[in-house]
């Protein structure tokens, strides 16, 4: 299996434009999380899904965050409008199964606002 | 609240040595634990994990924890660490969710 695929590796934007990471899930896998990685704040859970449901978003920071996952091998994490605060590394990771099952994580996004 | 605490920010242990990461956790109940390895640039990797039974988990890589209930611990060990150990490790607790600690970075001197 490719192992969890996102997009894009790196992303340089302005301050007020739309970002949008894109992730794909190992295929079968019906958990779907979405991290934050940041040296202050080190690594958070901003939401998960589990057969495309939204289970949890109680970690998304705020309105201008929105995730969505249409299908079972698509999922999207948009942040509007993008703030240099947001500047992070944005993994996203799947499991078959939930509680205690291995998650796998893809390499991340890096975004940088400027 | 439930939380996860890796008490050691960076710790740096001279090749050859052992190794030992300490994470504690705090939850309603015993949750699934974790284990995660980051090598720089790269996403985490599973190195063990613990549901139920044997309180000591053996994972990849020579690394090996214990849980232990009443101190709410499960540690991270390595009777001898290789230069290729250095990176940054992360306990992860999970009720349905995963949640991370802080990171613990590690430094192998020669």
């Amino acid at each position: 299996d490719a192992g969890v695929i996102q997009s894009p590796r790196h992303e340089v934007t302005e301050m007020g434009q739309e970002v949008t990471l894109r992730c794909k899930p190992i295929s079968g896998h019906d958990y779907l999380f979405w991290y934050r990685q940041t040296m202050m704040r080190g690594l958070e859970l901003l939401i998960y899904f589990n057969n495309n449901v939204p289970i949890d978003d109680s970690g998304m920071p705020e309105d201008r965050f929105s995730a969505k996952m249409p299908n079972a091998s698509f999922s999207t994490l948009k942040i509007q409008p993008s703030e240099p605060r947001d500047s992070a590394v944005y993994f996203c990771a799947s499991s078959l199964g939930g509680a205690g099952n291995t998650i796998y994580f893809g390499e991340g996004s890096w975004l940088t606002v400027v | 609240a439930q939380s996860v605490t890796q008490p050691d920010i960076h710790i740096t242990v001279s090749e050859g040595a052992s190794l030992e990461l300490r994470c504690n956790y705090s939850y309603g109940a015993t949750p699934y634990l974790f284990w995660y390895v980051q090598s720089p640039g790269q996403g985490l990797q599973l190195l063990l994990k613990y549901f139920s039974g044997d309180t000591l988990v053996q994972g990849i890589k020579g690394f090996e924890a214990e849980f232990k209930r009443s101190q709410s611990s499960f540690n991270l060990r390595k009777p001898s660490v290789h230069w290729s150990d250095a990176a940054e490790y992360f306990c992860a607790v999970g009720l349905g969710d995963m949640r991370f600690g802080a990171g613990t970075r590690l430094t192998v001197k020669p």
